[in-house]
């Protein structure tokens, strides 16, 4: 099953604050958040593995919430390189299983 | 710094040929995947791969595809028979234990 994302698109300007949220409905081992540039491979952002852990680097942060199974990614302070589609995954294990999911994507636009 | 790498950068075929897009993993990787992106729309997975076989796949993988590890470097995604719906961007990606997926810079194909 693959997680939802919301918002689907998201408009700001320099210097605002975002949040994306992502759910899923099956028991997770971790989330990971991707950005992706126009034309350009996803990017790893950051990997969360623990119910309620966060996790950040520079003004873009995470939280997990291993109950809910939901993930928010937060970008504070806007700048326009924030700007691409943020995609999370949900990583799923059974025995040697092993799968990595991409919800829909979140369209982030950054204006001056 | 390792990369993945993906050979053709762009791929036009005829409907109804076979395709091969190659991956060259990152050298101590232990998960392989592929996915698809139709333009203008979200990464869909297909395929993981893990000790010389495939772990989970997709519907979208349906007997039209295979994937192979030739050798100790490269991993292959064929596509026996292609469609205009096959068009799409194709990203390999490799991942340690669990860890973060890193991505190539995909293979365009279009299916004419």
């Amino acid at each position: 099953q693959q997680p939802v994302q919301s918002p689907q698109a998201v408009i700001l300007r320099e210097g605002e604050d975002a949040v994306i949220n992502c759910s899923s409905s099956k028991a997770l081992y971790s989330v990971h958040w991707y950005r992706q540039k126009h034309g350009e491979a996803p990017v790893f952002l950051m990997i969360l593995l623990k119910g309620g852990e966060q996790k950040g680097h520079d003004k873009i942060s995470a939280s997990f919430n291993e109950k809910k199974q939901q993930s928010s990614l937060y970008l504070t302070a806007s700048q326009l390189s924030y700007s691409g589609t943020y995609f999370c995954g949900t990583e799923w294990r059974g025995g040697s299983n092993y799968k990595l999911t991409f919800g829909k994507g979140t369209l982030l636009t950054v204006n001056p | 710094e390792p990369e993945v790498t993906q050979t053709p950068s762009h791929q036009v075929t005829q409907m109804g040929q076979e395709v091969i897009l190659r991956c060259v993993p990152i050298s101590n990787h232990l998960y392989f995947y592929w996915y698809r992106q139709i333009l203008g729309q979200k990464v869909e997975f297909l395929v993981s791969f893990y000790n010389n076989e495939i772990s989970e796949k997709s519907e979208i993988f349906d007997d039209q595809f295979s994937v192979e590890r030739p050798d100790g470097s490269n991993f292959t995604l064929k596509i026996r028979s292609t469609k205009l719906e096959d068009s799409a961007m194709y990203f390999c990606a490799s991942s340690e234990m669990a860890g973060p997926a890193f991505f190539g810079q995909g293979t365009r194909l279009t299916v004419v």
